[in-house]
């Protein structure tokens, strides 16, 4: 079975940084795109970033560009998310998604916590 | 880039059907989207790909009491026989070249 396991989380001040990772196993997780998708509480879900299964092609949301940078370790079947410069409106659930051949999201992590607060 | 748009709430009663409807904006109207649900306190589930021709594929172990349709630029999913379990948020999603997008989801209610 498919499986996605996010860490990271975390309890952070304003301005300051945090990296998530994801683990994923049942899969082959060279072959497959990948995204990050958060949710902030109470809220809808809302795309993070993109990475190809080769991590060449890279596209952020608006709402992260130049602050967030993801990436992958296809060796240790491993995600990443380095969060930077990070703002009270960050704080939200941050689940790891995989990416179907077909462009849309066919398996989800159970998520990790990020909270943005002095 | 493509838009999504979903009714904020729906209701149903036990064992009854219910038809959610997600909307494309006119522009990507041919786009396929996915459905996904999202029961209280748990993360998302993939329920289904759903093309603009109405052919739907359900991810695995997904019932098929789920299934999907569509029409121009709309995008339902349909949920037979409505269980308790049933109630959840449905979100669609779509994407395109350098983003992704979510609607912002229908609250189920099962009364």
């Amino acid at each position: 079975d498919v499986l996605l396991v996010e860490s990271g989380g975390g309890l952070v001040q304003p301005g300051g940084s945090l990296r998530l990772s994801c683990v994923a196993s049942g899969f082959t997780f060279r072959s497959y795109e990948m995204s990050w998708v958060r949710q902030a509480p109470g809220k809808g879900l809302e795309w993070v970033s993109y990475i190809s299964s080769s991590g060449s092609t890279i596209y952020y949301a608006d709402s992260v560009k130049g602050r967030f940078t993801i990436s992958r370790d296809n060796a240790k079947n491993s995600l990443y998310l380095q969060m930077n410069s990070l703002r009270a409106e960050d704080t939200a659930l941050y689940y790891c998604a995989r990416v179907a051949d077909a462009g849309h999201i066919d398996h989800w992590g159970q998520g990790t916590l990020v909270t943005v607060s002095s | 880039q493509p838009v999504l748009t979903q009714s904020s709430s729906a209701s149903a009663s036990l064992g009854s059907s219910v038809k959610l409807t997600c909307t494309l904006n006119s522009r990507h109207s041919t786009y396929i989207i996915a459905w996904h649900q999202q029961q209280p306190g748990k993360a998302p589930r993939y329920l289904m790909k759903l093309e603009g021709s109405g052919s739907y594929n359900r991810g695995s172990g997904v019932p098929d009491r789920f299934s999907g349709s569509s029409s121009g630029a709309d995008r339902y999913l349909t949920i037979s026989n409505l269980q308790s379990e049933d109630e959840a948020d449905y979100y669609c999603e779509t994407w395109d070249i350098n983003t992704r997008l979510f609607g912002g989801g229908t609250k189920l209610t099962v009364l």
